[in-house]
């Protein structure tokens, strides 16, 4: 399994609304990210767990709260979202260098 | 100063030409340089990574890395349309910090 997979694909939430971005990887990668992007732009950094522990928060506000339960799993909780908050959101795992993304979620914020 | 500098492009070259994508970083510690393909809509795909000076080739891609000028670039040969695309370039210093990315268009 050479994947990282995310769920769900696209998501739809309201500003008062919670929901979770999960994502799963099987390779044995002891570091995850999360990274948004918007529309045009790069990825930019959010969250990296190493070793099912956060290790990196790049100043991300609240509202998104990550939670590694296991070494194959990483989850984003959200909680009251702003519509700027729209964008993709891309999980990725490495061993070490190098980058294996999943393929995103697409959260649009009403 | 940006970390990662890419020219934002676009940049448009006949098919079965060479597209040269050029890159400058900031960090002179940086040890690993990688070049991510993003389609439109698409996750990120890595093609190419680079850690010591000189070429790296695979393929009909060959990236190029000097550090003492901070410069990495990537060279596509006998370009196809299915390589249009925007290209991230990405280094790795404590994690990994993108490049705005440059688009590329390949004209049949």
């Amino acid at each position: 399994d050479t994947e990282v997979t995310q769920t769900p694909k696209h998501l739809v939430m309201g500003m008062t609304n919670k929901k979770s971005l999960k994502c799963e990887q099987h390779m044995g990668h002891r570091a995850m990210y999360w990274y948004k992007q918007k529309a045009k732009k790069p990825p930019e950094l959010m969250f990296v767990y190493s070793y099912e522990k956060l290790s990196i928060n790049e100043s991300v506000p609240s509202r998104f709260s990550p939670e590694c339960p296991n070494s194959s799993l990483l989850n984003l909780h959200l909680h009251a979202l702003q519509p700027e908050d729209s964008a993709l959101y891309l999980c990725a795992s490495s061993p070490g260098a190098g980058y294996t993304f999943g393929s995103g979620t697409r959260l649009t914020v009403v | 100063q940006k970390e990662v500098e890419q020219n934002s492009g676009p940049l448009s070259v006949p098919e079965g030409a060479i597209a040269s994508l050029n890159c400058t970083y900031s960090d002179r510690g940086s040890q690993s340089f990688f070049w991510y393909r993003q389609y439109s809509g698409k996750s990120p795909e890595l093609i190419m990574f680079i850690y010591s000076n000189g070429d790296k080739e695979d393929g009909r891609f060959t990236a190029q890395l000097n550090k003492a000028s901070q410069y990495v670039s990537l060279l596509i040969r006998d370009s196809q349309p299915s390589d249009s695309a925007t290209y991230l370039c990405a280094v790795n210093q404590n994690d990994m910090r993108f490049g705005a990315g440059t688009r590329l268009t390949v004209k049949p």
